[in-house]
């Protein structure tokens, strides 16, 4: 089976970190533009961040540029996002997505059922 | 690029024709996918490339548009379809972005 899974969410202090893991199988990891997207409790969709095949390229939101750093291991089938510096606004449940081909032309076909991260002292 | 869906929240009732729009603040080409989203669930992917439906997606659902403007048709909304909907758009090296939602609930 095809699957994402999210692992790392937490409460945490404004100020603090985390780091997020996403774990794939069923798929060749590999060869999959992977993104993060984040939904804040009531509220939509938001983009966060994607990482190419081999980790080479990355791109943020401008709301985590500088905060956030996204990462993988692919002998492990592994994507990570380090979050620092959180903020009350970070609050979310963070979604890990596989884009389903190269280009623009392609959605973000599997998604992991989420992780809650709740930034508050 | 800025996504703005329109309606953000509509009311209607089972058998409905239904369509959601999605207007980019630039051209974009056909590069916009569509979701539906149920609470507590993580979002599907239903079209791509502004009209193509996605495997397993009931052909009810229907996606056109070029350039600026797109639109999501449900010919004939059933139970199963009261979600709330996105627009999104992803170019590989510059931000993503998702339109801000529309939620489509029963009459």
């Amino acid at each position: 089976e095809v699957q994402l899974v999210e692992s790392g969410g937490g409460l945490v202090q404004p100020g603090g970190s985390l780091r997020l893991s996403c774990a794939a199988s069923g798929f060749t990891f590999s060869n999959y533009w992977i993104h993060w997207v984040r939904q804040a409790p009531g509220k939509g969709l938001v983009w966060v961040s994607n990482i190419n095949y081999d980790g080479g390229s990355t791109t943020y939101a401008d709301s985590v540029k500088g905060r956030f750093t996204i990462s993988r291991d692919n002998a492990k089938n592994t994507l990570y996002l380090q979050l620092n510096s959180l903020r009350a606004e970070d609050t979310a449940v963070y979604y890990c997505a596989r884009r389903s081909g190269t280009g623009p032309l392609y959605g973000l076909d599997v998604w992991g059922q989420g992780t809650t991260v709740t930034v508050s002292s | 690029i800025q996504l703005t869906q329109s309606p953000s929240f509509l009311s209607a009732s089972v058998g409905d024709r239904v369509t959601i729009t999605c207007r980019a603040s630039q051209g974009i080409s056909n590069y916009l996918a569509w979701y539906q989203q149920k609470p507590g669930k993580a979002p599907k992917l239903l079209i791509s490339a502004a009209s193509t439906l996605q495997s397993g997606v009931p052909s009810r659902f229907s996606g056109s548009g070029s350039g600026t403007e797109f639109t999501l048709t449900i010919s004939s909304l059933q139970p199963e379809d009261f979600a709330t909907y996105y627009c999104q758009h992803l170019n590989s090296y510059l931000p993503g972005t998702f339109g801000q939602g529309t939620k489509v609930e029963i009459k």
